[in-house]
């Protein structure tokens, strides 16, 4: 069975400042991995995938992660937060086999200083 | 195109009373689920559905039945509801690789 850990718990970065969000999962193969962000009191958005090929996966809103297969990470990146990105993340992973079961980390909230 | 459909969004029940949260979607999604979110503890997978016909247990199934039909919907019922069950409730589809796509939730307080 697969899992996910986030090991953030919260993160301030200061607004046009760069992020990093970690993401560490465990499976017996090569899953499929994904992050999801949830504003205040919202639904959960879908910012990017890892399926297969490249590596690097370019997401929304100017997100990107880096799957490294060596370090069971699926690391979230961000150039330069903005203050609307204040929000809760989540990283997942999907089994690629028959049943396409996605289990979720806990998540980590960023919080922006002005 | 509505997506995936949950309703109600807002429920309160009294400790004992059983309900069905219902979750439609419209994407021809092989894959339902769903999952529970609770404060600190991220999303968890109660139960899932490869396709009609075919239900499984996901992480945290006990005091829930789901049952799949159609491809269309896929009903979470609470059998006897417990005031652990307080938590709000997403369903979610999903084709093979694509990720899930939600619901906008249900808040469930039980009393």
């Amino acid at each position: 069975a697969q899992s996910v850990t986030q090991p953030d718990i919260h993160i301030t970065v200061s607004e046009g400042a760069s992020l990093e969000l970690r993401c560490n999962y465990s499976y017996g193969a090569t899953p499929y991995l994904f992050w999801y962000v949830q504003s205040p009191g919202q639904g959960l958005q879908l910012l990017l995938k890892y399926f297969s090929g490249d590596t690097l996966v370019q997401g929304i809103k100017g997100f990107e992660a880096e799957f490294k297969r060596s370090q069971s990470s699926f690391n979230l990146r961000k150039p330069s937060v903005h203050w609307s990105d204040a929000a809760e993340y989540f990283c997942a992973v999907g089994a690629r086999n028959r049943d396409d079961k996605i289990i979720f980390g806990k998540g980590t909230r960023l919080h922006i200083l002005p | 195109n509505a997506g995936v459909t949950q309703t109600p969004k807002f429920q309160v029940l009294k400790t004992g009373q059983s309900m069905t949260l219902q979750c439609a979607q419209d994407m021809n999604h092989e894959y339902m689920s769903w999952y529970r979110q609770d404060p600190g503890m991220g999303l968890r997978l109660i139960h899932y559905s490869v396709g009609a016909g075919i239900t499984d247990q996901g992480e945290v199934p006990n005091g829930y039945n789901v049952s799949r039909s159609t491809t269309e919907d896929f009903p979470l019922r609470l059998l006897s509801a417990a005031p652990s069950q307080t938590s709000v409730y997403f369903c979610a589809s999903s084709y093979r690789g694509g990720g899930a796509f939600f619901g906008q939730g249900t808040r469930l307080t039980v009393v």
